[in-house]
């Protein structure tokens, strides 16, 4: 299957200060990409959906201004989590769908966050 | 909307033991179906996929699952446990037109030696 690096696998940040996540597709274009949130022994939750050169979508609940998610080429999109509290501190996961694939999109390895 | 249903949030089966990780659904509409596993710490593997195809699906590691529409379910099987088969599963339904997954709970499955 097609392969999606997520970088850092593990943050440890201050309080107010903020972090950038990346995700990248290494062997296809990515025009749809996923950011997921993990609580600890819990489920996926959708943060938002980023299509390429668009304003990503955001789900219910989630505050676009403390998660930007950046997805200005084909095969990258970040997630910046600015003024990081420690209720961010999750596991964040990104996924990428490229065109060609109509059923499924491939995961990155996620990254621990955590926020002291 | 559509979603899944994993019953069971903790499966505990000995070694050689027949695993069954249990998940229905919920859709109006001719679903795509998954299931992930996650081992600690690590992103999402996927294990198999229903597209519409045969009912009987096959995936790596020796899991297979059948989907069954007229009980609207996607069980996960494998015939015989191995240690390294203790993780995390997750069962995934794709929604919507920006094809994005909603998952379920999560079931963890606990290997006995």
């Amino acid at each position: 299957g097609a392969v999606v690096s997520q970088h850092p696998s593990r943050v440890i940040c201050k309080s107010g200060t903020s972090v950038k996540i990346e995700c990248r597709s290494l062997d296809f274009q990515a025009t749809t990409m996923f950011w997921y949130r993990q609580f600890p022994k819990q489920s996926l939750m959708l943060m938002a959906t980023s299509n390429e050169g668009s304003k990503a979508t955001y789900e219910q609940g989630v505050e676009k201004d403390k998660f930007l998610i950046n997805h200005a080429s084909l095969t990258l999109s970040t997630l910046t989590v600015t003024s990081a509290h420690p209720e961010d501190s999750s596991f964040y996961i990104c996924s990428a769908r490229g065109d060609g694939s109509i059923t499924e999109a491939f995961f990155g390895q996620g990254t621990r966050l955590t926020v002291v | 909307a559509q979603s899944v249903t994993q019953l069971g949030s903790h499966v505990s089966v000995s070694e050689g033991a027949l695993v069954l990780l249990r998940c229905n659904y919920s859709s109006s509409v001719p679903p795509y179906l998954f299931w992930y596993v996650q081992y600690p710490n690590q992103g999402l593997q996927l294990l198999l996929k229903y597209t519409s195809a045969a009912t009987l699906v096959k995936g790596i590691n020796g899991f297979e699952a059948e989907f069954k529409k007229s009980v609207t379910s996607f069980h996960l099987t494998k015939p015989s446990a191995h240690m390294s088969d203790a993780a995390e599963y997750f069962c995934a339904v794709r929604t919507g037109n920006n094809n994005d997954m909603r998952f379920g709970a999560g079931t963890r499955l606990t290997v006995k030696p």
